[in-house]
């Protein structure tokens, strides 16, 4: 079965420290890779995607993410952390292919805690 | 900018009632899908359309049926609700091809069966 697993139900970092959130997935082929952050009372909103090509993908607000294809990772990094990041984040993936419809399979997400 | 809208925002029901929730886009989308969260769960497909005319189940439909109405509607009803049914809906947007785009996602539905 394809699933995607996010090792850390919350990670915690001071504001100003580097801050790293963890994503592995089990999926065939090349998938398409995602993260997403969600504050609370609200909608996910999209942050950063891989579809191909340079392995470390930079997106909003500051974030970037590395693949890792050996490893089937897709980590997210941010090299110094805000308060204003505190917030529940979700790595997806969709699988490549003429069927693709778009749909999304989701980790079940990372709190990040950044404290002052 | 409304994006993907989303109504009711809050809904109490007891079981066995019924209710639809409603999901409307204005991105030009072709693509809609209704997701469920639960804690420690993350988000969990129920149906989706990837195009107009056209609906196909996700990971968890039993319980729930979908209706997309035209490009821009969503609907999904809950016909007889239950309390596993209880959860905060998502309903999200995309336009899907060969470059595939980021899912748009509304705000959410917090329903509550007793």
């Amino acid at each position: 079965a394809q699933s995607v697993a996010q090792p850390e139900d919350q990670v915690n970092v001071a504001e100003g420290n580097p801050l790293t959130v963890k994503c592995t997935y089990s999926v065939s082929g090349n998938p398409y890779l995602f993260w997403y952050v969600q504050y609370p009372n609200r909608g996910l909103q999209f942050l950063l995607k891989y579809i191909t090509g340079d392995n470390l993908v930079k997106g909003s607000y500051g974030f970037e993410a590395e693949f890792n294809k050996s490893q089937t990772s897709f980590h997210l990094k941010k090299p110094s952390a805000l308060v204003s990041d505190s917030a529940l984040y979700f790595c997806a993936v969709t699988p490549r292919g003429s069927s693709n419809t778009g749909k999304l399979i989701f980790g079940q997400g990372t709190t990040l805690q950044v404290k002052p | 900018n409304a994006g993907v809208t989303q109504t009711p925002k809050f809904q109490v029901l007891k079981t066995g009632q019924s209710m639809t929730l409603q999901c409307a886009q204005d991105m030009n989308h072709n693509s809609m899908y209704w997701y469920r969260q639960d804690p420690g769960m993350g988000l969990r497909l129920i149906y989706y359309s990837a195009s107009e005319g056209t609906t196909d189940k996700g990971e968890v439909p039993n319980g729930y049926n979908v209706s997309r109405l035209n490009k821009r509607e969503f609907s999904l009803r809950l016909e007889s609700a239950a309390p596993s049914q209880t959860s905060v809906y998502f309903c999200a947007s995309s336009a899907t091809g060969q470059s595939l785009q980021p899912q748009h996602f509304g705000d959410g539905t917090r329903l509550s069966i007793l």
